[in-house]
């Protein structure tokens, strides 16, 4: 398996622009994560997705962000506008949905806004 | 609710040497107890996991034992390489709960020649 597939590994737009993210889990897989990643907030989620419904989006941190999943395939995390503050790495992660199993991380992509 | 406390790093040491990084728990319910390492420019993967009390999860050469009587779950490394450098990060997951995991902070380790 190709692992979990993130796209576009790197982004720098400017303030005020869409931005979109783009994640492919791995197949079989039935949750999915979004996480944000900052040297001052460490690693936090932002939304989580089992069988493709939206679970708990309690760190979305506001509704600049949005997120969708309209397959078990593939899903998006949007932020609009985007502001400098949202620089940062993204990472998707997905996982067969049980406590004990493992999460399987994306490469990341790491969004600058200027 | 859920928490994991790590050891603030950066954890600093030379080659060989014996690594230690702490990490305790707090959980509404029965855990899965996970470390997970992070390389410079990479997504974090698993290193080794325990499910269950007393359980040891091993991994090249890292190893973790599940202690439930005082909610531990430290890494520790006889013998550290300068490839070893990356941020680590212990995380839990409750059975039964909605399985989002909590993570800790992280604790970067360095290694030196």
């Amino acid at each position: 398996d190709a692992g979990v597939i993130q796209s576009p590994r790197h982004e720098v737009t400017e303030m005020g622009q869409e931005v979109t993210l783009r994640c492919k889990p791995i197949s079989g897989h039935n949750s999915l994560f979004w996480y944000r990643q900052t040297m001052m907030r460490g690693l936090e989620l932002l939304i989580y997705f089992n069988n493709n419904v939206p679970i708990d989006d309690s760190g979305m941190p506001e509704d600049r962000f949005s997120a969708k999943m309209p397959n078990a395939s593939f899903s998006t995390l949007k932020i609009q506008p985007s502001e400098p503050r949202d620089s940062a790495v993204y990472f998707c992660a997905s996982s067969l949905g049980t406590a004990g199993e493992t999460q399987y991380f994306g490469p990341g992509t790491r969004l600058l806004v200027l | 609710g859920n928490s994991v406390t790590q050891m603030e790093g950066p954890v600093t040491l030379s080659e060989e040497a014996f690594l230690t990084i702490n990490c305790t728990y707090t959980a509404t319910g029965y855990p899965s107890l996970f470390w997970y390492v992070q390389y410079p420019g990479e997504g974090l993967q698993l290193l080794l996991k325990a499910t269950k009390a007393d359980d040891k999860g091993s991994n090249k050469g890292f190893e973790a034992t599940y202690r439930k009587e005082t909610t531990s779950f430290h890494l520790e490394k006889g013998s550290v390489q300068v490839s070893d450098s990356a941020v680590y990060f212990c995380a839990l997951s409750v059975k039964g709960g909605s399985y989002i995991p909590t993570f800790g902070r992280g604790t970067s380790l360095i290694v030196h020649p």
